[in-house]
Parts: C-alpha cells; structure tokens; sequence
C-alpha cells in the first residue's frame, strides 16, 4: 500500500541553524501539505503546496519557513534559523486532488527539537 | 472562522466497552469533518469522514460517527473496544468549499483501553 514517507524520523538541532526536513509523498498525489504538532497541543497546518507553488499558509508560515519540491518525488520543509519554539513533530501529508471530502494521507512525522 | 473542540483529553475504557469520544465544531459553512487515529511512532490515519452525504458514517475497525447539525456534533463511537484500539483520535474540520485542503484539528483524545 503506497504511504508517505518522512526523514529523518528525529532531528535535533542548534537554535540558529537551518534545517530540512525531507517527504516522499505518495507518488500520483499532486496536493502537499506541512502540519507541526508542538508537545501537548493540536496538530497546526502550515502550508498546502500544489503545481509547484503555494495554496496557502498560515500565520506560523513567516519568512523563516520555506518548502520547495526539488524533483519529482520530494517535498522539504526548511526553517532557516531555527528557534526553541520550533521544536515540533512535524507531518507530511498529501492528497490526490485537493478537494474538501479528499483524504489526505499523512507521513509519520519527524520530531525537531531545538537545542 | 472554523474550529473544533474535542471533549476529554483522556477517556478510559474497559475492553468490550462502548467507546464515545466527543467532537464540536464551530463551522459558518457546511464542514468536511474528519477523524484520525495515530498510533505511536505513526502518522494518522483516517478512521472516516462527513462529506455531506449520510449523517451516519461508518468507518474502518468497527467505528462509526454521527453528524448531527442541530448539535454542531461529530461524536466518534465503537460498541465494543478492542485493546489494539488505545491510541490517539483527532476530530478535524475543513471549509466545505476549500479547495486548499487545510485541515484544522482538535486537541485530540487519547484513548486508554483497560482489560
């Protein structure tokens, strides 16, 4: 069964640096999306991602976020100085279409935590 | 704006026991609603989702879930828990006419089942 895939599973990292964290969604979906999940609160959407630019983001999107699909396979998700209060699970998903019943199929997550 | 609420952050069952785990959604459109389950140390899972058609939805391992309009109500039930049920359920909600895909979650409830 085809399932999205996120590396590495856990990433820990020094306030101030940059990291990339790495998706391979299910390879005939065309709709991407972040979502992060501080400890202890709801899972947040972050941004969608559909023929190669952004649908929409949220607040928690700002200049320190980036995502970008490289190739054909790969969605990354890049905080380019990373703060503590990035420290998060953060999920992939995607969905074949991006209408409102799709289902949108997650990856298991990478933990960020900043140092 | 939309949101949902879950219930009960931890709800303790008997195996063999009804299972109820609470949603209520604010929506100022008709919802997509949805719920997940997540394993540990795995992504979500859709267990189901209202997509306007039948207010009685079934899901996958036994589950199913009420729509009731009048209540803003999108309960999560299973008649009988099975131990491998433990584990946490999201209640999430999308705008009926989004075309982005953003899923906005509930605290989640974690589900304990006792033998």
């Amino acid at each position: 069964e085809p399932e999205v895939t996120q590396t590495p599973s856990h990433q820990v990292t020094q306030m101030g640096q940059e990291v990339i964290l790495r998706c391979v969604p299910i390879s005939n979906h065309l709709y991407f999306y972040w979502y992060r999940q501080i400890l202890g609160q709801k899972v947040e959407f972050l941004v969608s991602f559909y023929n190669n630019e952004i649908s929409e983001k949220s607040e928690i999107f700002d200049d320190q976020f980036s995502v970008e699909r490289p190739d054909g396979s790969n969605f990354t998700l890049k905080i380019r100085s990373t703060k503590l209060e990035d420290s998060a699970m953060y999920f992939c998903a995607s969905s074949e279409f991006g209408l409102a019943g799709d289902e949108q199929f997650f990856g298991p997550g990478t933990r960020l935590t900043v140092l | 704006a939309q949101s949902v609420t879950q219930l009960g952050s931890h709800v303790s069952v008997s195996e063999g026991a009804l299972v109820l785990l609470r949603c209520n959604y604010s929506s100022s459109v008709p919802p997509y609603l949805f719920w997940y389950v997540q394993y540990p140390n795995q992504g979500l899972q859709l267990l189901l989702k209202y997509t306007s058609a039948a207010t009685l939805v079934k899901g996958i391992n036994g589950f199913e879930a009420e729509f009731k309009k009048s209540e803003t109500s999108f309960h999560l039930t299973k008649p009988s828990a099975h131990m491998s049920d433990a584990a946490e359920y999201f209640c999430a909600v999308r705008h009926g006419s989004s075309n982005t895909g953003k899923l906005i979650f509930g605290q989640g409830t974690t589900l304990q089942v006792k033998p």
